[in-house]
């Protein structure tokens, strides 16, 4: 099955610096790659997501670019403020976004 | 609409004691998937469905069952509880090509 890694486990960054999340996985079939920020006690949320025809896709201070030949997509946060601060899962999915294999995780501490 | 609601909340079982975490979401959504969450090993797949009748396990199958005999309803059972079950539980759903959305997790301590 597919095997999503991801890394660092955790990352300290000061505010106003950049993160940069990475993961790699396993089955060349995946086509959907999303990424959820997790709050303490909260669900998972959707922050982004990239599907396999494309190379980078930015929201506002929020990328995700994918490399489908070396099977590894990142996510970067620039501008980092505070309230960045939780943990953050990548998942790759080989069906519409259902079924999906996660990384795990990422925690981000951003300190002013 | 309400999304996708979880009950319970929180529950505390006896091992070997059934139950049934319920699922539900009022987005007409295809897919719904169960996934528990345990410290620093991030969200397993348990079983997803893409359609009402239809589905499939996902990595970490055993110890729970499920069916899907309506589009809004998606219950995990657990038949026998047992200390490697303690986790906290999320259901998801989505539509075609777009994403899941999680619903506020169950959080299940069996002693």
């Amino acid at each position: 099955g597919e095997n999503v890694e991801q890394h660092p486990s955790t990352l300290s960054v000061q505010e106003g610096d950049s993160a940069v999340i990475k993961c790699t996985y396993s089955d060349s079939a995946s086509n959907y790659f999303p990424w959820y920020k997790q709050e303490l006690g909260k669900r998972p949320q959707l922050i982004i997501d990239i599907r396999s025809n494309v190379g980078e896709k930015k929201d506002q201070r929020i990328a995700v670019t994918l490399n489908k030949t070396a099977k590894h997509f990142s996510l970067h946060i620039t501008e980092t403020q505070p309230e960045d601060s939780a943990v953050y899962f990548c998942a790759a999915s080989k069906g519409s976004g259902y079924a999906l294999n996660f990384g795990k995780g990422t925690s981000l501490l951003v300190t002013p | 609409n309400a999304g996708v609601t979880q009950t319970p909340k929180f529950q505390v079982l006896k091992t070997g004691q059934s139950m049934t975490l319920q699922c539900a979401q009022d987005m007409n959504h295809e897919y719904m998937s169960w996934y528990r969450q345990d410290p620093g090993m991030g969200l397993r797949l348990i079983h997803y469905s893409v359609g009402a009748g239809i589905t499939d396990q996902g990595e970490v199958p055993n110890g729970y069952n499920v069916s899907r005999s309506t589009t809004e309803d998606f219950p995990l059972r657990l038949l026998s509880a047992a200390p490697s079950q303690t986790s906290v539980y999320f259901c998801a759903s989505g539509k075609g090509q777009e994403t899941q959305y999680f619903g506020p997790g169950t959080r299940l301590l069996v002693l």
